[in-house]
């Protein structure tokens, strides 16, 4: 089976520029997550959707953060403008809702570096 | 304010002996908590859960305890391996949402 594919898996560019990460949550999954790995605030949660439908952003940091889920089988997570301090693995992970009853399967994430 | 608190940031054991990894929450309403394993570069990965129902689940040499009353849990591994050296995170959610809040992990290192 095929679990949550993100790409890229790496991904280095300038101060200011656009960012868009990809993700393909595992099919039958209803629900959707973003979050940001960093050193000093562990996981930490920016978004999530269920059925396509965003049900709790009060993570994204600022309006430079936005997400999107045009459908079931994909998700974007966009920074515009980029700033080093975003600099962070990027993880998504999809499930059946269900809250903590239904364990969470994470992508391989992507690791964002901003210069 | 860090909702979950994995205290310990690094755990060094031997193998074969138990490994116990700490997490204590502040939030009463929490009702599964849950432990996912993390090797380097990639992602996290399910471990094993409890319902806040329960004081106790076991799965193989996998077993994590919960105390309310103290708002503390915690994961035994037993025994040790070498293929268990990862990061440990701590999950915990509350009812009628999917959002799990995560602790800032420990680092479990087992050697020979």
């Amino acid at each position: 089976d095929a679990g949550v594919i993100q790409s890229p898996r790496h991904e280095v560019t300038e101060m200011g520029q656009e960012v868009t990460l990809r993700c393909k949550p595992i099919s039958g999954h209803n629900s959707l997550f973003w979050y940001r790995q960093t050193m000093m605030r562990g996981l930490e949660l920016l978004i999530y959707f269920n059925n396509n439908v965003p049900i709790d952003d009060s993570g994204m940091p600022e309006d430079r953060f936005s997400a999107k889920m045009p459908n079931a089988s994909f998700s974007t997570l966009k920074i515009q403008p980029s700033e080093p301090r975003d600099s962070a693995v990027y993880f998504c992970a999809s499930s059946f809702p269900g809250g903590g009853n239904q364990p969470q399967h994470f992508g391989d994430g992507t690791r964002l570096s901003i210069l | 304010d860090q909702q979950v608190k994995q205290n310990s940031p690094s755990l060094s054991v031997q193998e074969g002996r138990i490994s116990i990894l700490n997490c204590d929450y502040t939030n009463s309403m929490f009702d599964y908590f849950l432990w996912y394993k993390k090797y380097p570069a990639e992602g996290p990965t399910f471990l094993i859960s409890i319902s806040s129902i329960k004081d106790k689940n076991e799965d193989g040499r996998f077993t994590v305890f919960l105390n309310k009353s103290a708002k503390h849990l915690s994961l035994h591994i037993v025994p040790s391996q070498p293929g268990d050296s990862a990061v440990y995170f701590c999950a915990a959610s509350a009812p009628n949402t999917d959002k799990l809040i995560f602790g800032t992990g420990t680092r479990l290192q087992v050697f020979p």
